[in-house]
């Protein structure tokens, strides 16, 4: 496997469920992000870990909970959503947090989410 | 308020001819700019990037132009292929890369 990848590509959860999205990135990157891609919007950014670390929450809701075990992993947590949070989630992973020559961002395919 | 604006949702450019993709921002404090490709079914590729301190960057067929007095940033590609139709986004970044809404590129064989 290379670059970065996402799993499930698709997901479909009732407003009581729980679920997780997991993101993993091949490129021995120290930075990862979780964006939200909503229909006719920019992309958002949720969150933002450097070296296992969150330095930014984008004052996202309590019901999505982010979880990076390792440089490598990052995992979205998902609990009693609405349906506006349907989306496309997207990880991206960068060499580093700290200048423009290490912040390029690199891309999952993302996880097409649907709350019912 | 949005800071970067892709104007133009959608563009259909002739196989063979220049496809000119065009983005706005609003702050004279970002100093990093980059374009983003995205297919269907996929994540945002990174294409090409330029630097406030530079008004250009050619990469092949893609060149970025960067307007620092009108805030404005293009992104050229020559001669525009079928394999380019694609979503572009523009992005800033500052303290954290934002993005347009992007411009749906459409190619016409």
């Amino acid at each position: 496997e290379t670059g970065v990848t996402q799993t499930p590509r698709h997901l479909v959860m009732g407003m009581t469920n729980k679920k997780s999205l997991k993101c993993e990135q091949h490129l021995g990157h120290n930075a990862m992000y979780w964006y939200k891609q909503s229909a006719k919007k920019p992309l958002e950014l949720m969150f933002v870990y450097n070296f296992k670390e969150q330095t930014e929450n984008n004052s996202v809701p309590s019901r999505f909970s982010p979880e990076c075990p390792n440089s490598s992993h990052l995992f979205l947590h998902l609990h009693t959503l609405q349906p506006e949070d349907s989306a496309l989630y997207l990880c991206a992973s960068s060499q580093d947090r700290g200048g423009v020559d290490t912040d390029t961002q690199y891309f999952g395919p993302g996880t097409r989410l649907t709350v019912l | 308020d949005q800071q970067v604006k892709q104007n133009s949702p959608s563009l259909s450019v002739q196989e063979g001819r220049i496809s000119i993709l065009n983005c706005d921002y609003t702050n004279s404090m970002f100093d990093y700019f980059l374009w983003y490709k995205k297919y269907p079914a996929e994540g945002p590729t990174f294409l090409i990037s330029i630097s406030s301190i530079k008004d250009k960057n050619e990469d092949g067929r893609f060149t970025v132009f960067l307007n620092k007095s009108a805030k404005h940033l293009s992104l050229h590609i020559v001669p525009s292929q079928p394999g380019d139709s694609a979503v572009y986004f523009c992005a800033v970044l500052n303290e954290k890369l934002t993005f347009g809404t992007g411009t749906r590129l459409t190619i016409i064989p």
